[in-house]
């Protein structure tokens, strides 16, 4: 039972470059989030999923798109990377905020 | 909107003392109030929650404290030690029923000498 796992855990990418952070479950909620962490701004959300095929903005969705491929998986995709996404990207389930470990991405 | 403050933004006790940690949040209308706790270079970990019916919830040495109508909430620490070095953050809903869209606060970097 290893709850949520997210994929990679590090990961450098030029300007530009695209990439998606993957998030999986096996806890079998319904809502799995997205937030970013940075310092001095705290944890923001971007995207959140309440439910298998539904998805909506967050507080700072600009620059990614998610996609909730079932109810185990929940990724965000970065089209087109900038430095402003350096960042670490925590994946989350359920009303409870039970949080995956983290992926850190540098921006270069 | 709603908005989470917590002070002080970093806080270094000897072993063995009793702390507060504070939480502020601006609209009292919250469905409840969760504490976390992030050791460095890890996710977070779910400390505790209160109700907005709820007054305090205690899990061992850690007692979280609710006051709505001041819009504020404490992290008790009795007895600290150095293993209870983490940065702790508290987190409302963003709105009434939608309890993993979170607010945070930025957070209290607890340090415990030996």
């Amino acid at each position: 039972n290893a709850g949520v796992t997210q994929t990679p855990k590090f990961q450098v990418l030029k300007t530009g470059q695209s990439m998606t952070l993957q998030c999986a479950q096996d806890m079998n909620h319904n809502s799995m989030y997205w937030y970013r962490q940075d310092p001095g701004m705290g944890l923001r959300l971007i995207y959140y999923s309440a439910s298998e095929g539904t998805t909506d903005k967050g507080e700072v969705p600009n620059g990614y798109n998610v996609s909730r491929l079932n109810k185990r998986e929940f990724s965000l995709r970065l089209e087109s990377a900038a430095p402003s996404q350096t960042s670490v990207y925590f994946c989350a389930i359920g009303t409870r905020g039970f949080f995956g470990p983290g992926t850190r991405l540098t921006v270069l | 909107k709603q908005e989470v403050t917590q002070i002080p933004a970093a806080l270094s006790v000897p072993e063995g003392e009793n702390l507060v940690l504070n939480c502020s949040f601006t609209d009292s209308a919250i469905y409840n109030l969760q504490w976390f706790r992030q050791d460095p270079g890890k996710g977070l970990t779910s400390l505790l929650l209160i109700q907005s019916s709820q007054r305090e919830q205690t899990s061992g040495r850690l007692n979280a404290s609710l006051d709505k109508s001041s819009g504020r909430s404490t992290l008790y620490i009795a007895a600290s030690q150095p293993g209870d070095s983490a940065t702790y953050l508290c987190a409302v809903p963003s709105r009434r029923n939608q309890g993993g869209k979170l607010i945070f606060g930025q957070g209290t970097e607890l340090s415990v000498k030996p």
